[in-house]
């Protein structure tokens, strides 16, 4: 079965500061991992995916994510935070490309002026 | 990246009336959907998974005569909530994949569906 851990239902960090959400994974085949955001009352936006090609995965709006499988982790990191990244992030898996993606729990992130 | 439309994006209802959420893909088409339920500041819950031609796949515990799926065409499935009551009151959201291979799920904007 597969299955996302988010740490930190909330995140704060000041305009300019590092951003980290982290993401940690369980599956037993291969996993392919998304990184999405949701803004108030909207779907979601996908920011990022990894499909076992490159481990370091650009995405849109300055984010990034490192797949490191030692770790089962899928980090979203951004070095310098904007007022408009403030928003609800959810990680999540699937198995293969058709599978259904299981949803992290979804971190909030807080940006203070 | 692919366009997915759902509406309406917001319905206020009576307890007892139903109500029908269209999710479509605009500029692609997908034998499958996907509906979600999503409650306030929680994750997405995978509700069932629509299929075009045939009946849809529901989740464990999810009632499939309250949550009618219909997928009748690649690019339009439709969910409608029979009886509503007011613990339906939720945020719907539906996604989907392109036909060819893609590893991206494109989702709709979301329907609040309130129900008093």
């Amino acid at each position: 079965a597969q299955s996302v851990t988010q740490l930190g239902s909330h995140v704060s960090v000041s305009e300019g500061a590092l951003v980290l959400l982290r993401c940690n994974y369980s599956s037993s085949v291969p996993p392919y991992l998304f990184w999405y955001v949701q803004y108030p009352n909207q779907g979601l936006q996908l920011l990022l995916k990894y499909t076992s090609a490159a481990t370091l995965v650009k995405g849109i709006n300055g984010f990034e994510a490192e797949f490191k499988k030692s770790e089962t982790s899928f980090h979203l990191t951004k070095p310098s935070a904007h007022m408009r990244d403030a928003a609800e992030y959810f990680c999540a898996v699937s198995k293969g490309s058709q599978g259904n993606l299981i949803f992290g729990k979804g971190t909030k992130l807080s940006v203070k002026p | 990246g692919a366009v997915v439309s759902q509406h309406p994006s917001r319905v206020i209802c009576k307890s007892g009336t139903s109500v029908k959420i269209e999710c479509r893909s605009l500029d692609f088409q997908a034998t499958t959907m996907f509906w979600y339920r999503q409650f306030p500041k929680q994750s997405l819950m995978l509700m069932a998974t629509s299929n075009e031609g045939s009946k849809a796949t529901y989740e464990q515990g999810v009632e499939k005569d309250k949550f009618l799926i219909n997928h009748a065409s690649l690019t339009l499935s439709t969910l409608t909530v029979t009886s509503a009551h007011p613990e339906d009151s939720s945020f719907y959201i539906c996604s989907a994949r392109p036909q060819a291979y893609h590893t991206e799920a494109f989702f709709g904007q979301g329907t609040r569906l309130t129900v008093v």
